[in-house]
């Protein structure tokens, strides 16, 4: 069985400031972790993914990840927000068997 | 929140049959809802967008009559693989988009096919 928790429905940032997107998974299974993005009246897109090696996983746009295994955590971070980073954030986890479950996700909001 | 349903969850079929997958949203009428394939270890390629009570829209290298897609109604949409061949195992979601700004994606809990 697989499950990913976003805390925090909406997230709010000053442009410049630092973006904090919280991501919990459960995974009976070493998991496959992505975080997607999809902007207003778009599909989604990746923005990165961790499957093995480097528990820091560096994405596109300045965006990068940390697989905590202890934690169960996969938070995205972005040192400095910009206002074309407004969209709604989906973390998924992807276990055995290639099912993937995602989050309910997070939309971002940033302020000028 | 909105609810999609995706059914079957699990299915096992032979080759060279065909296999439908359905997707409901629950509580919401969809307008627009997408198909997405999982492969193995990497991210999920969009296969096509459907819009209801007209034709799909595919993305390139998806074959349209490999993949058959049909939203009849405001609340469901099918994909159907069909003649199915083992390559065509694979992990499928579909997603809806929930009024009333239509921006909000919902996730259907994915359909696994295997074919043997």
């Amino acid at each position: 069985a697989q499950s990913v928790t976003q805390l925090g429905s909406h997230v709010s940032v000053s442009e410049g400031a630092l973006v904090l997107l919280r991501c919990n998974y459960s995974s009976s299974v070493p998991p496959y972790l992505f975080w997607y993005v999809q902007y207003p009246n778009q599909g989604l897109q990746l923005l990165l993914k961790y499957t093995t090696g480097a528990t820091l996983v560096k994405g596109i746009n300045g965006f990068e990840a940390e697989f905590k295994k202890s934690e169960t955590s996969f938070h995205l971070t972005k040192p400095s927000a910009h206002m074309s980073d407004a969209a709604e954030y989906f973390c998924a986890v992807s276990g055995g068997y290639q099912k993937v479950t995602f989050g309910t996700g997070t939309k971002l909001q940033v302020i000028p | 929140g909105a609810v999609v349903s995706q059914h079957p969850s699990w299915v096992i079929c032979k080759s060279g049959t065909s296999v439908k997958i359905e997707c409901r949203s629950l509580d919401f009428q969809a307008t627009t809802m997408f198909w997405y394939r999982q492969f193995p270890k990497q991210s999920l390629m969009l296969m096509a967008t459907s819009n209801e009570g007209s034709k799909a829209t595919y993305e390139q290298g998806v074959e349209k009559d490999k993949f058959l897609i049909n939203h009849a109604s405001l609340t469901l949409s099918t994909l159907t693989v069909t003649s199915a061949h083992p390559e065509d195992s694979s992990f499928y979601i579909c997603s809806a988009r929930a009024p009333p700004t239509n921006e909000k994606l919902f996730f259907g809990s994915g359909t696994q096919l295997s074919v043997l």
